[in-house]
């Protein structure tokens, strides 16, 4: 079965400056997508960003990006520029690559990220 | 362009009662999956429904039930509710695919007492 753990529960950053929230995973499958989503208090799962297995480049999105280690089955979250908007909850998932169909999210724990002024 | 919505928002009920749980997909989507976020817990998931039929289910007891209607639309229902079952319950739509995403509605968040 397909695990996903995140080691740090809590995180905090001074505004404007870099975190890194990290990320392991265990599968088998040599294809797979993996994602990290952040969840506000409002509690609504919003995307940040995707990577996809197969590709050897990491994936960006404006201030996010991810350091994949497909060997070390590693997948972490570089927020750049901190913003107090940033403060969440953030969750690392995977999810098999299949055809013809969408399979489910495997979920880590989370990590709560804290943002100060 | 509607995204994923939830009804209701919130809920309380009582030990033993049944509940069911509303979504309404992104418009254009036809896949529509389910999980279970405890407090302080990622999301769990609990089944899919595609083309009205339960494609995949996860790890949990037959009182979890659902069903997808026509317009895609889906009910989560959960009978003699016990206190575990507390819990935020994710409502998530995809179009099937190989490169399907998935948008998540707001959340019920379920209180058994």
């Amino acid at each position: 079965a397909q695990t996903v753990t995140q080691s740090q529960p809590e995180m905090s950053v001074q505004e404007a400056e870099t975190v890194t929230l990290s990320c392991t995973y265990d599968t088998s499958e040599s294809d797979y997508y993996l994602f990290w989503y952040k969840q506000p208090p409002s509690r609504q799962m919003i995307l940040v960003i995707r990577q996809e297995a197969y590709k050897q480049q990491n994936a960006t999105e404006n201030r996010f990006s991810v350091n994949f280690q497909k060997a070390a089955k590693s997948f972490s979250l570089k927020i750049s520029d901190s913003q107090l908007g940033d403060a969440a909850m953030y969750f690392c998932a995977y999810r098999p690559i299949t055809q013809g169909g969408s399979e489910k999210l495997v979920f880590g724990k989370g990590t709560k990220l804290t943002v100060n002024p | 362009d509607a995204g994923v919505t939830q009804s209701p928002t919130h809920l309380i009920k009582t030990r033993g009662q049944q509940v069911t749980l509303r979504c309404s997909p992104k418009s254009g989507h036809d896949t529509v999956s389910w999980y279970q976020q405890a407090l302080g817990q990622g999301p769990q998931f609990i089944f899919q429904y595609y083309e009205e039929e339960e494609r995949q289910r996860g790890n949990f007891p037959d009182r979890f039930s659902g069903h997808q209607f026509p317009n895609y639309s889906s009910e989560l229902n959960v009978n003699a509710l016990l206190l575990g079952d507390s819990a935020l319950y994710l409502c998530a739509s995809s179009l099937v695919g190989v490169n399907d995403e998935q948008y998540f509605g707001p959340g019920t968040r379920l209180t058994v007492t």
